[in-house]
C-alpha cells in the first residue's frame, strides 16, 4: 500500500530533550516535506527536500534540523525542544506536478 | 509568500445540501491543491488542480488562474464529508512553498 509512515503518533517530552520524528515514503516520491499545523495558524511548511541531500528552508524553520541521506526517508529533529514547539507534525510527499501526500501525523507536547 | 483566503470559515448543511467553497489566493501560481481533513486528523488529497475543472464522484473543482481563484464543489453532502477543507497553493509546479489557507470547515447534519 502506498504510503507516508510517520512515528511516533504522540510524542510527550520536556524542554530541552533531543527528540526525533521519522518519516517514511514507499511511492519513490522525490519530494518531501515538513509541516506543522496549530489552531487559527494553519498548516506552515518547516523544510522541504526536492531529492537526496537537497533541503531547504520553509516558513518556519527555526529550531529544527532535517536531513534526506535516502530518498524514502526525510526525519525531522529537534534539537532542543520549547514548549512553543507544542504542535500537530505532518510529513508529505510527492512526484512535481502530482497531489501531496500527507503521513497521518504526530502530535508533539514540549513541557 | 502567497496570501491564501478561503471562504466561509465555517459551513453547516444538512445532509443532501450541494456546497460551494471558495479559494483566493493573492499571486499567480502554478500548483494548487484542496485538501480534506477529517475529524481524525487525517488530510486527504481531493484534488491537484493548478488551472481547469476536475470531478471525482460528487466532488468537483474548478480553477480559474487568470483571476486568482477555484472553488470546490459538493453536491448531495454527506456526514462523511464533515471536516475541514483546505486549499494550499505554490508558485513553482512542485510543492515547494505550498501556502495553505485557514480552512473551511464543514459540518453535515443527518
Amino acid at each position: 500500500e502506498a504510503q507516508v509512515t510517520q512515528n511516533p503518533r504522540y510524542l510527550i517530552t520536556v524542554t530541552g530533550k533531543k527528540l526525533t520524528v521519522t518519516c517514511s515514503q514507499n511511492m519513490n516520491h522525490e519530494y518531501m516535506s515538513w509541516y506543522r499545523q496549530d489552531p487559527g495558524l494553519g498548516l506552515r511548511q518547516i523544510y522541504y527536500s526536492m531529492n537526496v541531500e537537497v533541503t531547504d528552508k520553509g516558513d518556519v524553520p527555526e529550531g529544527y534540523k532535517v536531513s534526506r541521506k535516502e530518498k524514502r526517508n526525510f526525519p525531522l529533529i529537534l534539537e532542543s525542544p520549547s514548549p512553543n514547539q507544542t504542535s500537530l507534525y505532518f510529513c508529505a510527499s510527492s512526484f512535481r506536478r502530482e497531489p501531496l501526500h500527507f503521513g497521518n501525523g504526530t502530535r508533539l507536547t514540549v513541557t | 509568500g502567497i496570501q491564501v483566503e478561503q471562504s466561509p470559515p465555517d459551513l453547516i448543511l444538512q445532509e443532501g445540501a450541494n456546497s460551494t467553497l471558495r479559494c483566493n489566493f493573492s499571486d499567480s501560481v502554478n500548483n494548487l491543491q484542496w485538501f480534506h481533513q477529517n475529524p481524525w486528523g487525517q488530510l486527504i488529497n481531493l484534488f491537484y488542480i493548478p488551472s481547469g475543472t476536475k470531478q471525482n464522484g460528487r466532488l468537483s473543482a474548478t480553477t480559474v488562474a487568470t483571476e486568482r481563484y477555484s472553488l470546490l464543489y459538493i453536491s448531495s453532502s454527506q456526514t462523511t464529508d464533515s471536516g475541514v477543507y483546505f486549499c494550499a497553493v505554490a508558485k513553482a509546479t512542485g510543492a515547494n512553498n505550498l501556502f495553505f489557507g485557514t480552512g473551511t470547515r464543514l459540518t453535515v447534519i443527518p
